[in-house]
């Protein structure tokens, strides 16, 4: 049973434009969302997260919003870039020793 | 460079091989954890230590064998695995139990790439 969906598996954007990518959980535990990201031939690399607390998070360009009813989350990347183009994991913990469950990934690709 | 350090990068074995992989941190993290990516499947968290002892073993076959000697070090070792085993094998470390800031982000290594053939 997949807790954390992320029913895309590849988005294509324009260079300039707003990528959102979408995660949903079904584990209510859950109080805590990150978004990783990879390159080919690299490991993931820590990109934002939330707390369950928030319903938004801002870096630079990129916007974690959360909605808790609704046990959905989402990356806001504004403007995209072609550096952007990677794989996005959407990952979530709670409850324990807050174990990480993290999602299939979503491949964007920003077009030049 | 994220500070954690996976070797080898690829490794291809038979089904009767011993290998290990080796993951590597000079953080100062005291977690340490194994995840295996395998094509089109969630990352999948294998093992987990803590101060260098077991806090995790999730459900992984006894094939796969995690060693932790000191809080700067963690192996896989790997013996009779399947073809099916073939994945990415991650390492990441964070300072505490959990990913969250509070406690130190997770920090990953590159991988270990393994084709059992």
């Amino acid at each position: 049973d997949q807790q954390v969906k992320q029913n895309s598996p590849s988005l294509s954007v324009q260079e300039g434009r707003i990528s959102i990518l979408n995660c949903d959980y079904t584990n209510s535990m859950f109080d805590y969302f990150l978004w990783y990201k990879k390159y080919p031939a690299e490991g993931p690399t820590f990109l934002i997260s939330i707390s369950s607390i928030k319903d938004k998070n801002e870096d630079g360009r990129f916007t974690v919003f959360l909605n808790k009813s609704a046990k959905h989350l989402s990356l806001h990347i504004v403007p995209s870039q072609p550096g952007d183009s990677a794989v996005y994991f959407c990952a979530a913990s709670g409850g324990g020793y807050q174990k990480v469950t993290f999602g299939t990934g979503t491949k964007l690709q920003v077009i030049p | 460079e994220t500070g954690v350090t996976q070797t080898p990068r690829h490794l291809v074995m038979g089904m009767t091989n011993k290998k290990s992989l080796k993951c590597e941190q000079h953080l100062g993290h005291n977690a340490m954890y194994w995840y295996k990516q395998s094509a089109k499947k969630p990352l999948e968290l294998m093992f987990v230590y803590s101060l260098e002892e077991r806090v995790e073993n999730n459900s992984v076959p006894s094939r796969f064998s995690p060693e932790c000697p000191n809080s700067s070090h963690l192996f896989l070792h790997l013996h009779t695995l399947q073809p099916e085993d073939s994945a990415l094998y991650l390492c990441a470390s964070s300072q505490m139990l959990g990913f969250r800031l509070s406690q130190g982000e997770a920090f990953f290594g590159q991988g270990t790439r393994l084709t059992v053939v």
